[in-house]
């Protein structure tokens, strides 16, 4: 079936340290990819988005993320996290035929101060 | 501020009644998209409407759905409720043109409990 993976549920680190979340997809073909967060009580905002070009995407918060196709992975990376980076991490592809929007189940993440 | 509202907030119904969750797009988009999100999982597709028509639907089964009006906000409709539609219901807009669909922007959603 065709899914989005995200490999951790949970993820506690300590202020400063660096953030890895994992996100693969199986979807063949041309695929838009994002990172979206939950801060606690808010809505899923956009943190960033690939749609082609450089697979190097940066976004908001000093966040990035690295498309590779070879491993239909998109993982996202900040290299000092902040306690305000609390959150939930989704994953998502969508399909440009039909617009299927597919997320992840989410990774949870905790920075502790 | 993403402009994507939803009503109502919170909503409780009982088993086998009807619900209907409202959203209104942010301006320029034209196309809109519903979520339901169980308690800690990921969004899981709905459906999608663009120009007043469903444009592509998720795994749910026929007692949902919706509508999308002439100003681009929508309906999201569900009858006979089960105990399993408890979640809260994301509303998403976003444009799409002929290269497909982009980003899309999230409302603040509805919690729905049925009980």
């Amino acid at each position: 079936a065709q899914s989005v993976s995200q490999h951790n549920h949970h993820v506690i680190l300590s202020e400063a340290a660096s953030l890895e979340l994992g996100c693969n997809y199986s979807y063949g073909g041309t695929v838009n990819l994002f990172w979206y967060v939950q801060y606690p009580g808010q809505h899923l905002q956009l943190l960033l988005k690939y749609f082609s070009g450089d697979p190097l995407v940066k976004g908001i918060k000093g966040f990035e993320a690295e498309f590779i196709k070879s491993k239909f992975s998109f993982n996202l990376r900040k290299p000092s996290v902040q306690w305000s980076d609390t959150a939930e991490y989704f994953c998502a592809v969508i399909l440009p035929v039909g617009g299927k929007f597919q997320f992840g189940a989410g990774t949870q993440v905790v920075v502790t101060p | 501020e993403t402009g994507v509202t939803q009503s109502p907030t919170h909503l409780i119904k009982t088993r086998g009644q009807q619900v209907t969750l409202r959203c209104s797009s942010q301006s320029g988009h034209n196309t809109v998209s519903w979520y339901q999100q169980a308690l800690g999982q990921g969004p899981q597709f709905i459906f999608q409407y663009y120009r007043e028509e469903e444009n592509g639907r998720g795994n749910f089964p026929p007692r949902f759905s919706g509508l999308q009006f002439p100003n681009y906000s929508s309906e999201l409709n569900v009858n006979a409720l089960e105990l399993d539609d408890s979640a809260l219901y994301l509303c998403a807009s976003s444009s799409t043109g002929t290269s497909g669909t982009y980003e899309q922007y999230f409302g603040p959603g509805t919690r729905l409990t049925v009980t």
